[in-house]
């Protein structure tokens, strides 16, 4: 357990309908990254926050996909009308900027996306 | 462009040692991560490497060249829980983390 957590571990929706996951971070940690992995590839970036900022959104991420950070705290993911594309593992990462170890990012367990 | 390659497969005997090797061209490069994944969970880190060199932790060490853009995780005394992912990821000018698609590897008795 790395301290980072994502809720749920796991959904099933239809196409076309909305889903929306959660990630909670180190508490301390100011740098917070969203990706996408499929089955036998690596993870591929698609947004990342500097506490409630969003810095950087991947050309891969479409309208459909929007990302909030608040309070600089928890971020949510939101994905509309789901496409059968969309299944993935969504994966969440963070990391504090500005220490020795800021190079470190943790990953949470993820969230199992299946588009019917 | 972003390219990281490695080798999809690779098959080792439980005792011996096996080098996985990364080679990479990125847009920026500010370090290279090694992290383990094994089926349906998390990537977890098993190293850093952002100066040329081996950095050695345990039974696993990771070596850089920055001028050859390569790099490798050498895994020494294979248990047959080190099956698993083995993925490449080099962090470019903006922080984020660039996969490569990951070295499955399989560690038989």
């Amino acid at each position: 357990d790395t301290g980072v957590s994502q809720d749920p571990r796991h959904k099933i929706t239809k196409r076309g309908q909305n889903v929306t996951f959660r990630c909670d971070p180190i508490s301390e940690h100011n740098r917070l990254y969203w990706y996408r992995q499929t089955l036998g590839q690596g993870p591929e970036f698609l947004t990342y926050f500097q506490n409630e900022a969003q810095l950087e959104k991947s050309r891969l991420l479409s309208d459909r996909f929007s990302a909030e950070r608040p309070k600089g705290s928890f971020s949510t993911l939101e994905i509309q009308r789901t496409e059968q594309g969309d299944s993935a593992m969504y994966l969440c990462a963070s990391s504090l900027v500005g220490t020795v170890s800021s190079y470190e990012q943790y990953f949470g367990p993820g969230t199992r996306l299946t588009v019917t | 462009g972003q390219n990281i390659d490695q080798p999809t497969e690779m098959t080792a005997t439980e005792g011996a040692i096996v080098q996985i090797n990364c080679t990479y061209q990125t847009s920026g490069f500010n370090g290279l991560f090694w992290y383990q994944q094994h089926a349906g969970e998390a990537p977890t880190f098993l190293s850093y490497n952002v100066l040329d060199g081996l950095e050695e932790k345990g039974r696993f060490s990771s070596f850089l060249s920055r001028s050859k853009g390569y790099s490798y995780l050498l895994l020494k005394e294979l248990q047959m829980k080190d099956s698993a992912s083995y993925l490449c990821a080099v962090r470019d000018d903006t922080d984020k983390l660039i996969f490569g698609t990951g070295t499955r590897l399989q560690v038989f008795p």
